[in-house]
């Protein structure tokens, strides 16, 4: 049990590029998160999958944002066009199935300029 | 809609001394809680949970909380603080209809210990 992972650590972009991000959970943890925490802030959930199939997505979770999990492995977040207030840091957290609990990354941090 | 508030933004304690964290949640029925410990650039560990039964859990590196459906509190403690507990605390509350998939989380409070 590596824990989850979470690459890059750390991203630094300009406004309006494109970034992605990558989450791979814990093995076989069915069910994969995603959070945004801003300084100061507790994490905000945007997002999550249950296997392959992404299950809700939070009001936060603009048009400019996707995540994909593909054959319910790892996951991707993208964000297009970037904006300055999208510097946030980007956790991942996945759970097993039958327990509720989350298990979380490291996060990315993104920094736009 | 659940939300959760953590009313003590910095706590300074001695090492050695007792520790309470408070958090108050709000929430229309059964919650699922949870303390979250987060040190400097690192993701969040989960020091313990509540579900159900016993309103008073144990946790890892020695922390306890305690469920008070009353006054919708769910108070992280610990007896006697060490150095290496330093870090920012996070209250988080799930609802049971979901399966605590959506997880709300108070802002933190950052603990400081000092010799």
């Amino acid at each position: 049990d590596t824990g989850v992972s979470q690459n890059p650590r750390h991203k630094i972009t300009k406004r309006g590029q494109n970034v992605t991000f990558r989450c791979d959970p814990i093995s076989e943890h069915n069910r994969l998160y995603w959070y945004r925490q801003t300084l100061g802030q507790g994490p905000e959930f945007l997002t999550y999958f249950q296997n392959e199939a992404q299950l809700e997505k939070s009001r936060l979770l603009s048009d400019r944002f996707s995540a994909e999990r593909p054959k319910g492995s790892f996951s991707t977040l993208e964000i297009q066009r970037t904006e300055q207030g999208d510097s946030a840091m980007y956790l991942c957290a996945s759970t097993p199935t039958g327990t509720y609990e989350q298990y979380f990354g490291p996060g990315t941090r993104l920094t736009v300029t | 809609a659940q939300s959760v508030t953590q009313p003590d933004i910095h706590i300074t304690v001695s090492e050695g001394a007792s520790l309470e964290l408070r958090c108050n949640y709000s929430y229309g029925a059964t919650p699922y809680l949870f303390w979250y410990v987060q040190s400097p650039g690192q993701g969040l560990q989960l020091l313990l949970k509540y579900f159900s039964g016993d309103t008073l859990v144990q946790g890892i590196k020695g922390f306890e909380a305690e469920f008070k459906r009353s006054q919708s509190s769910f108070n992280l403690r610990k007896p006697s603080v060490h150095w290496s507990d330093a870090a920012e605390y996070f209250c988080a509350v799930g609802a049971l209809e979901t399966g605590a998939n959506n997880l709300f989380f108070g802002t933190g409070t950052r603990l400081t210990v000092i010799p």
